[in-house]
Parts: C-alpha cells; sequence; structure tokens
C-alpha cells in the first residue's frame, strides 16, 4: 500500500531543457507536500515544498505544482544543468500527524551535458 | 554549521550479530526519525522519538528498536540482523513537529 508513487524510475534530459518530474498519491489528507534531492552517499536534502492550499511554489529554476483533483504534483526544472543530476524524492505530510513524511521511491534524473 | 551526523557511514555485521547504528545532531531539533532505505525503494520509516517519546510504526518488526539518551543522540539498534535488514538507515530530525526534516549522510548496512 504505497501512498506516494513516483511511476518513473528514470529521466534523461539534455542541458537547458525541462525536466519534468512526477509524483502522484493517494491519501487525501495529505496537505504538505516536499521534494527531495540525493546524490549518491549523502542523504537527501530539501529542495522546495507546497502547502495544499496553493498550487504552484516557485524557487529560482525549481517550480512545484499540484494538482489536488488528480492527486498530482509535479516538479519542474528550468533550465537543467548536470549538477541536477541526482535522486529526485517526493514526499507527503499531513498536519498534525508529528510531520512523518511518506517518500516516492525516487525517480533519477541524470542531465547531459 | 548544524549538521546530523551518522556514524559509521558503513557497517558491515554478520548474520545475527547485534549492530548499532547511531545518530547526532547539533540542530536541538525535538524530533528524530530514523528511515530504513533499500535499493530503489522509498525511504520507510521505522519510528521517531518526539523528545522522549518514543513512537514505533505499527509495521516495524521487534527486531529494531531504538534509544535516545538526550537531545543530541539517537541509536538504532539491530538485535539480530538478518540479510533482508541490508539497507540504508536515514537519521532525519525536525523541530517540533515542523514539516521538512534534515537529513544525516545514512548508514549503509551490509550483513554477511
Amino acid at each position: 500500500d504505497q501512498q506516494v508513487k513516483q511511476n518513473s524510475p528514470s529521466l534523461s534530459v539534455q542541458e537547458g531543457r525541462i525536466s519534468i518530474l512526477n509524483c502522484d498519491y493517494t491519501n487525501s489528507m495529505f496537505d504538505y507536500f516536499l521534494w527531495y534531492k540525493k546524490y549518491p552517499a549523502e542523504g537527501p536534502t530539501f529542495l522546495i515544498s507546497i502547502s495544499s492550499i496553493k498550487d504552484k511554489n516557485e524557487d529560482g529554476r525549481f517550480t512545484v505544482f499540484l494538482n489536488k483533483s488528480a492527486k498530482h504534483l509535479s516538479l519542474h526544472i528550468v533550465p537543467s544543468q548536470p549538477g541536477d543530476s541526482a535522486v529526485y524524492f517526493c514526499a507527503a505530510s499531513r498536519t498534525g500527524n508529528t510531520g512523518k513524511l511518506i517518500f516516492g521511491q525516487g525517480t533519477t534524473l541524470q542531465v547531459k551535458p | 554549521d548544524a549538521m546530523v551526523i551518522q556514524n559509521p557511514r558503513y557497517q558491515v555485521t554478520q548474520f545475527g550479530k547485534p549492530v548499532t547504528l547511531s545518530c547526532s545532531q547539533t540542530l536541538n531539533h525535538n524530533v528524530m526519525y530514523w528511515y530504513q532505505q533499500k535499493s530503489s525503494q522509498a525511504p520507510k520509516l521505522l519510528f521517531h522519538y518526539y523528545d522522549k517519546d518514543f513512537n514505533n510504526e505499527a509495521d516495524t518488526p521487534d527486531n529494531f528498536q531504538s534509544r535516545r539518551p538526550n537531545t543530541s543522540f539517537c541509536f538504532l539498534d539491530i538485535r539480530s540482523p538478518g540479510l533482508g535488514d541490508a539497507a540504508m538507515y536515514l537519521c532525519a530530525t525536525s523541530s517540533d513537529r515542523g514539516l521538512g526534516y534534515t537529513f544525516g549522510s545514512g548508514t549503509r548496512l551490509t550483513v554477511v
């Protein structure tokens, strides 16, 4: 019973183009969503988040879109850079649930020069 | 820099031999979490401490236990490691049930 799913294990894009990473969730109680980035041999680092009261949040090259009716969120990276190559995890939480995050399986992004 | 430190980075243990993984933090965060991540799978929450209150996930095996002697340190004890316990173990902290964690670099456990 996986409540957060990232159905694409990997994604390859050309430098300068847009990377779009997708995430689906099943629990309608989730009200906060986050993206983490993980390099090999390092722990995940926080990238960007969005509350369920919004449908878009932007931070520099990174934008997260939330479609509550579809229970879907996506991370857009524009323009993609080789240093963005990493594993990206989507995570979800619900207020009052002790801050527990439920993670997706991750998507490995490769940005080719 | 305030951070979350996990030791060791790599741990090899024998089948059935107890092993302890450690996590320390300088962030003074109330909450500490332990996640297990197997290859190509989602990190799975094992348990967490809110201050001294221990919260076990329903599906965490009894083989896994944790201790938090003070705010800064948290330990993961695996009483009798099996081959299926080989994984990356991630420690994370957050403040007052706030959202968004700070993760350590993880300990990769190998069971031989």
